[in-house]
């Protein structure tokens, strides 16, 4: 099955700095990539996705990149607030609709400093 | 966007007895719906997956006879925790998903303590 590895687990950034967050897959017939923002007992949410057929999607001062070759994918935050802190899952599944279940990265706790 | 409810918001219950947890899309048919576990500061991790009228499918090392799935609607599913245990306290997420859609909506969650 599909193997998503994530890293860092933790990262801390100064406020108004960038902060990128990187993930593998295994699985090469994965096409759908979403990436989501967790904040404490609360329900995931989607922040941004990419599916396989492009190589970047950037929406305002977040950016999705994803090389299907090497099998990695980025999510990259721009101007960090503190309000960006959270964890943050990136995931990977195929796609659309029926069984197709979503695989999840380990996550990654980042802290935006003011 | 899509919105998918989940009740309760949380849940109490006594070690031996069993818990119901629903989970309804509210403004769209959910061809398929997940059922997540997550424990402090770890990752979701995917119980079963469930098809309307379908029986579930359950991932590796999940008791399919502890967690019932119940998927009757293309607006319901319910996971019932039979015969909880303290080990079985965490929080409980489901998610929906259309026929043809990639994204699948979340539900707010569960927490389940098992005392």
């Amino acid at each position: 099955g599909e193997n998503v590895e994530q890293h860092p687990s933790t990262l801390s950034v100064q406020e108004g700095d960038s902060a990128v967050i990187k993930c593998t897959y295994s699985d090469s017939a994965s096409n759908y990539f979403p990436w989501y923002k967790q904040e404490l007992g609360k329900r995931p949410q989607l922040i941004i996705d990419i599916r396989s057929n492009v190589g970047e999607k950037k929406d305002q001062r977040i950016a999705v990149t994803l090389n299907k070759t090497a099998k990695h994918f980025s999510l990259h935050i721009t101007e960090t607030q503190p309000e960006d802190s959270a964890v943050y899952f990136c995931a990977a599944s195929m796609g659309p609709g029926g069984y197709q279940k979503v695989t999840f990265g380990t996550g990654t706790k980042l802290q935006v400093i003011p | 966007g899509a919105v998918v409810s989940q009740h309760p918001s949380w849940v109490i219950c006594k070690s031996g007895t069993s818990v119901k947890i629903e989970c309804r899309s509210l403004d769209f048919q959910a061809t398929t719906m997940f059922w997540y576990r997550q424990f402090p500061k770890q990752s979701l991790m995917l119980m079963a997956t469930s098809n309307e009228g379908s029986k579930a499918t359950y991932e590796q090392g999940v008791e399919k006879d502890k967690f019932l799935i119940n998927h009757a609607s293309l607006t319901l599913s319910t996971l019932t925790v039979t015969s909880a245990h303290p080990e079985d306290s965490s929080f409980y997420i489901c998610s929906a998903r259309g026929a043809s859609t990639y994204e699948q909506y979340f539900g707010p969650g569960t927490r389940l303590t098992v005392t």
